[in-house]
């Protein structure tokens, strides 16, 4: 299947802790990207990726990226209850027409 | 004003009636999509129009159709509703991939159930 893979599916941490999410595939990719979606609402983009990088920084956002392993990874630093979202990888080939291909999303918890 | 919006957030009916979900983005973008999420929260694409043509199409039951009016709308028809169609829909949005884009842009969703 398509379909990347994260992990954890859930994670529960208290708020000033980091939290690690990870997200692997299995196609070749011209970018990978993260999306937040809050509870009943729809998704935001976090930040994208291009395959030639390995790194990238947001805010308190951190994302690499390991072609090599076909896996990326999300790092929330100083984690904030507001931080309490699902969180997706999603990544693409421009060969297929901008089609995201979406993780099954790691549903993160921040306890105050 | 809501970039992407889609209408209505709520849908419930009964099995075997059409049903239609509404999309209109502002942001100018030449390229939208309909995504599925199901009730573990799996994403998946199901049609991408670029400036009103049909580029993606997966492998999704007839009874689905989109229509792109223009560029700025994309709506999903549906017929004959069955219960597995049940899931929350999203709209979204992308500049061209030619262009350098294809962060996507989502709506609200639209929860559809159908009894």
């Amino acid at each position: 299947s398509q379909q990347g893979e994260e992990d954890p599916q859930a994670l529960s941490i208290q708020e000033g802790e980091n939290a690690t999410m990870n997200c692997s595939y299995k196609t070749s990719i011209n970018n990978l990207q993260w999306y937040r979606q809050n509870s009943g609402r729809g998704l935001v983009h976090l930040i994208l990726i291009r395959s030639n990088e390995r790194e990238k920084h947001s805010g308190r956002l951190r994302v690499t990226l390991d072609t090599s392993k076909k896996s990326s990874s999300l790092l929330i630093t100083a984690s904030r209850a507001a931080d309490t979202a699902s969180y997706f990888c999603a990544f693409s080939n421009y060969n297929q027409g901008g089609k995201l291909i979406f993780g099954q999303g790691t549903e993160l918890s921040v306890k105050p | 004003d809501t970039a992407v919006s889609q209408t209505p957030k709520y849908l419930v009916t009964q099995m075997g009636n059409d049903k239609s979900i509404k999309c209109e983005q502002n942001l100018g973008h030449d390229t939208m999509y309909w995504y599925k999420q199901d009730s573990k929260k799996f994403l998946k694409i199901m049609f991408s129009y670029n400036n009103k043509e049909l580029i993606i199409n997966e492998t999704v039951p007839n009874r689905f159709s989109p229509k792109s009016p223009d560029k700025a709308h994309l709506n999903l028809h549906i017929n004959s509703l069955e219960l597995g169609d049940s899931a929350v829909y999203f709209c979204a949005s992308s500049q061209e991939i030619s262009r350098g884009g294809n962060i996507q842009y989502f709506g609200a969703g639209t929860r559809l159930s159908v009894l």
